[in-house]
Formats: C-alpha cells, structure tokens, sequence
C-alpha cells in the first residue's frame, strides 16, 4: 500500500521569505510524486512532478521540488513567498502500473505581506 | 484549451434523494477518475474509468454510489438515497492514458450537501 504525509497542518511564512512544505511518503517500488495547489473554492491544481531522473524538479509559479529516496521525502519549496501563494497544498504519490493517487491530508500555506 | 468541467458547482439536496454529478473531461484525455474530498476523510479515490475498459470501482464507498461514461467522454457519479455523510467536494479529473508517467488534471468540483 502506498501513503503520504504532510507532517505541518499549517504553515506560516513571510512575503519574500523561503517557503517550505514538507512531504514523506511510503510505497512498494518506485514513486511517482506530485505536488497539487487547491485555492478556495476551487479545484487541485498541478504544480509538478517526480517520475525519474534529476531529483530536482522545477514546476509552474516558482516552485520546485527535491526528491530523496534515502529520506522518502519529497519537499516543496519556493525561495521567495507572496502572498498570493496562500493557499492548500496536497502531495500525492502513485506506483508504476497504477492510476490512483494517494494523497496527504494537505497543508495550508498562509504567506502574511 | 478547455479544462476539466463539473456541473453543477454546487448542489443541496435532502437525506434520500438521488443526485447526478455531471464531469467533462479534457477532449482527447482517454482517462477519467472520481475523487471525493471531505473534512474528515482527506482525498479519497472513487472510481476509475479507462477507454472502453471496465470501470476500476474498488473506491466506491457503498452501492449507492454508481458511475458511468458515455462515449468516452461524459460521466456522471450518482447518488442514490443520500446521507448526511455523502456531503463533501466531489472531484474529477482526467488524464491522457491513465498509467504510467502522466498527470490527472482536476475539475473544479461539485460541492454537495445533504441537509
């Protein structure tokens, strides 16, 4: 079975400060890890992913990601916050030769100006 | 191009009536899946549509819940004899092939409470 979690239910940052959302995940095999934004009212929106190779992976808005298998972790991070990145972040994971996704239970960012 | 679409945004109804939730997915995506989002249960995965294959519906939380997809495209999630538990934000997404490397793009969702 596979699973994520996003161990800060909230998270509180800064304008123009780092911005970090944590994610660990635990699978049988090789993951397949992505990172959604939900705003309010609205559906998930896709910001990146990890299939393969470099364990750095840059998305859309400024974010990236860094994959470590040694510490199953998949990060989030952005190196400058605004506050229109105040939002609810979900990681989610899925293994080869499946098609759901699993997610964490969600993280809300608050970025104070 | 188009996104994901969900109709309605919103629907209230009352404990024992059936709804339908309405999803058109991206044109071209062969994959279609149903996600449910509430408070207490997190994201949860629903049911599974791929090309003409059967349905995957191991997600589905009781047999009231049912779904179809008509032609490859539309598909509508109904509810039958709701319950005050089934109130939560129905998600669907698609995708371009359902396995392997690609990305499930979402709706916006149907918000759904059983009064």
């Amino acid at each position: 079975a596979q699973s994520v979690a996003q161990p800060e239910d909230q998270v509180n940052v800064a304008e123009g400060n780092p911005l970090t959302v944590k994610c660990t995940y635990s699978v049988s095999g090789n993951p397949y890890l992505f990172w959604y934004v939900q705003y309010p009212n609205r559906g998930l929106q896709f910001l990146l992913k990890y299939i393969t190779g470099d364990n750095l992976v840059k998305g859309s808005y400024g974010f990236e990601a860094e994959f470590n298998k040694s510490q199953t972790s998949f990060h989030l991070k952005k190196p400058s916050a605004l506050v229109s990145d105040s939002a609810l972040y979900f990681c989610a994971v899925r293994v080869p030769n499946d098609y759901k996704l699993s997610f964490g239970a969600g993280t809300t960012v608050t970025v104070r100006a | 191009g188009a996104g994901v679409s969900q109709s309605p945004s919103n629907k209230v109804t009352e404990k024992g009536k059936d709804v339908e939730l309405r999803c058109d997915p991206i044109s071209g995506h062969t994959a279609l899946y149903w996600y449910r989002q509430s408070l207490g249960q997190g994201l949860e995965f629903l049911i599974y549509f791929q090309g003409n294959s059967a349905p995957d519906k191991s997600g589905l939380p009781s047999d009231r819940f049912s779904a179809e997809r008509t032609g490859g495209s539309v598909s509508t999630l109904t509810i039958q004899r709701t319950q005050q538990e089934d109130s939560a934000v129905y998600l669907c997404a698609s995708s371009s092939a359902g396995t392997g490397t690609d990305t499930q793009y979402f709706g916006p969702g149907t918000r759904l409470t059983v009064l």
